[in-house]
């Protein structure tokens, strides 16, 4: 399984903009970048993926280095809620959807 | 949608008691796949099917673990003989197949507790 590496940990104040990020140096042409979230006592949570280029939801944003090496995940404005694990995951978009979930981020959320 | 639906949300037992897992996948959802959860290990994949048929069953750690999918909206897992070492919160998901990846929806997952 391509690997990724997070920070084991990061804060963020209440309402700032909270910027993640994911180093992935042997992505393959065919991973897509994923991102999940897994607030405490729940599973794991989409969040958004992307492959080449930025994408935009609801929930995040996503920006994906020209070289794919690396990507951020972006959350606008963070609340309370947002505080949780953070997992950066490369799926091959030939496959089965098979997710390695690293360790990710714990993001606390300073009110 | 109601979503995933994994039940017991808890089971606790003790060591060599038989335990059942259960879920219930999204309606339309091709994929299952069932996860296990400890602090040592993380997040590891257990086993997935596709259309109900066993596909990768690499992660299941011992003959004591299987799983089934008897048709599109129910899969188990049983573990038999149960051990303390099984204590985990267990979680099912189930993803949808398109031509890109689509996401993985989890349940609440069941918290495990073998004594």
């Amino acid at each position: 399984d391509a690997k990724t590496t997070q920070p084991n940990s990061m804060e963020s104040n209440e309402e700032e903009p909270v910027h993640l990020p994911c180093n992935h140096s042997t992505i393959s042409g065919t991973d897509y970048i994923h991102w999940y979230r897994q607030l405490p006592s729940q599973g794991p949570e989409y969040v958004i993926h992307g492959l080449t280029s930025n994408v935009n939801n609801r929930m995040a944003s996503l920006a994906i280095a020209e070289d794919r090496k690396s990507s951020t995940l972006i959350l606008h404005r963070a609340t309370l809620r947002d505080a949780a694990v953070y997992y950066c995951i490369l799926g091959d978009q030939t496959g089965a959807n098979n997710l390695f979930f690293g360790t990710g981020t714990r993001l606390t959320v300073i009110p | 949608d109601a979503g995933v639906i994994q039940s017991p949300r808890h089971e606790v037992t003790e060591m060599g008691q038989e335990v059942t897992l259960r879920c219930k996948p999204i309606s339309g959802h091709d994929y299952l796949f069932w996860y296990r959860q400890t602090m040592m290990r993380g997040l590891e994949l257990l086993i997935y099917f596709n259309n109900n048929v066993p596909i990768d069953d690499s992660g299941m750690p011992e003959d004591r673990f299987s799983a089934k999918m008897p048709n599109a909206s129910f899969s188990t897992l049983k573990i038999q003989p149960s051990e303390p070492r099984d204590s985990a919160v267990y979680f099912c998901a189930s993803s949808w197949t398109a031509a890109e990846n689509q996401p993985q929806h989890f349940g609440d997952g069941t918290r495990l507790s073998i004594l």
